[in-house]
Parts: C-alpha cells; sequence; structure tokens
C-alpha cells in the first residue's frame, strides 16, 4: 500500500481563505519535506521538518514523528499559492518517499 | 545561487531509440536522484547516486541506466526507449547529513515516446 498519503487530493479556496493540508505516513520516519510545485514546473523545498512546528510568512508546518503524519498550513491564501504541494518522508538513506499531492486552487 | 540543470526540457522520441537525458548542479552535492512524474503516481526514484560511479537502483529501475563520471554530472540512459516510458523526468542533489538534506529539482525534462 501506498506509505504517504496526502488529503486532501484537491482543493479549492476563494482568497484570503485558510487551508490546512495532511500527510501521514504508515511506516516509521526519520524526517519529512514539503515541497511546492507550480503547474508544468520544478518542485521547490517548502519545509524540511524533521519534528515539530516551523513557520515562513504564511505557512506553517507542524510534524509529529511519534503519530507519522505531518500538516501544512497556509493562512490567508493567495492566487499565487496556487499549485500541487508535495509531502515526502525519508525513513532509510537519503531516499525520498513521496506522497502524490495536493492540488491547490485560489480564486480570486 | 544553488542550481540544477537539465537537458534537453523537451523530448520527443520513436520507441526503440535511444535516449540520453543530462543533470548538472553547482552545489558540488554528493548525492543526485532520478525521478519520473506521473498522473496519479506522484514522484517515484529511478536511480540514486551517492558519489562518482557509486550508483544504486531506486523504486523502478528497470529500463533505465545511469552514468555518473564526474559529481557534477548525473545521466539517465534509456536503452531502446518504451511508450511507457513517456514522462516528466527530475533530477535533484543533495548534501545529506545534520539536517541538511534538502533535495534540490532541477526544471524537469518532458519526455514522449511515440
Amino acid at each position: 500500500g501506498q506509505q504517504v498519503q496526502q488529503s486532501p487530493t484537491s482543493l479549492v479556496l476563494q482568497e484570503g481563505e485558510n487551508a490546512e493540508l495532511q500527510c501521514n505516513f504508515s511506516t516509521s520516519l526519520n524526517s519529512m519535506q514539503w515541497f511546492y510545485q507550480r503547474p508544468g514546473g520544478s518542485l521547490i523545498s517548502v519545509f524540511y521538518n524533521p519534528s515539530g512546528t516551523k513557520q515562513s510568512g504564511r505557512l506553517t508546518s507542524t510534524t509529529v514523528i511519534k503519530e507519522r503524519r505531518s500538516s501544512l498550513h497556509i493562512s490567508s491564501s493567495q492566487i499565487t499559492d496556487s499549485g500541487t504541494y508535495l509531502c515526502a518522508m525519508n525513513n532509510m538513506g537519503y531516499k525520498l518517499t513521496f506522497g502524490t499531492g495536493t492540488s491547490l486552487l485560489v480564486d480570486p | 545561487d544553488m542550481k540544477v540543470t537539465q537537458m534537453p526540457r523537451y523530448l520527443i522520441k520513436r520507441m526503440g531509440e535511444n535516449v540520453l537525458l543530462e543533470c548538472g548542479q553547482d552545489m558540488s552535492h554528493e548525492t543526485m536522484y532520478w525521478y519520473r512524474q506521473d498522473p496519479g503516481l506522484g514522484l517515484q526514484l529511478i536511480y540514486i547516486s551517492y558519489d562518482v560511479d557509486s550508483n544504486s537502483e531506486g523504486d523502478i529501475p528497470k529500463g533505465y541506466r545511469v552514468s555518473r563520471k564526474k559529481r557534477e554530472h548525473f545521466s539517465l540512459i534509456l536503452d531502446s526507449a518504451k511508450t511507457n516510458q513517456t514522462s516528466v523526468y527530475f533530477c535533484a542533489s543533495s548534501l545529506p547529513g545534520l539536517g541538511r538534506d534538502t533535495q534540490y529539482f532541477g526544471p524537469g525534462t518532458r519526455l514522449l515516446v511515440l
């Protein structure tokens, strides 16, 4: 089965609304990362978050290793936040296992 | 400015032709990766390279091989390409250790095999 499950698979917001993206892992993990991908674009690391809470501007990531879950909170969403958010876990060596992503669309 | 480059960005090949995808990085990262991304499947690891001539299969290595003769270059080779290898291919690099193992991704190569 899938080791990394993301929810929701897609999300539509009105500009200014908040979003909560979830990532659940079926196995133990050493660390995890959140990536952002614009349509047709490359992946950009948003957070490297082994454990605890990190904030960068309007984005907050909270990872609870023992519970095998991580969340990405986007506050006051903007149109430019639209794209796909992927989480990935590391549980062995240097390998990352990716989820299939949450597609976010922020409408004006 | 940390950068991973990929060439070519777009490629169309016929089934049975050989394909060479190139990746470069200017960060002296030891570890490099090749992934493919398909709708509904996410990113899947094809190969990982820990340094020059130190390569290891990922989750889906069948039909692919790699070459790393210099630390800054990592090539993905498809011998006799198949239509099911149509995909977007991403290269990445990282400098593992002490929380510095963030992966940096290239812009991707869109490969169409007819």
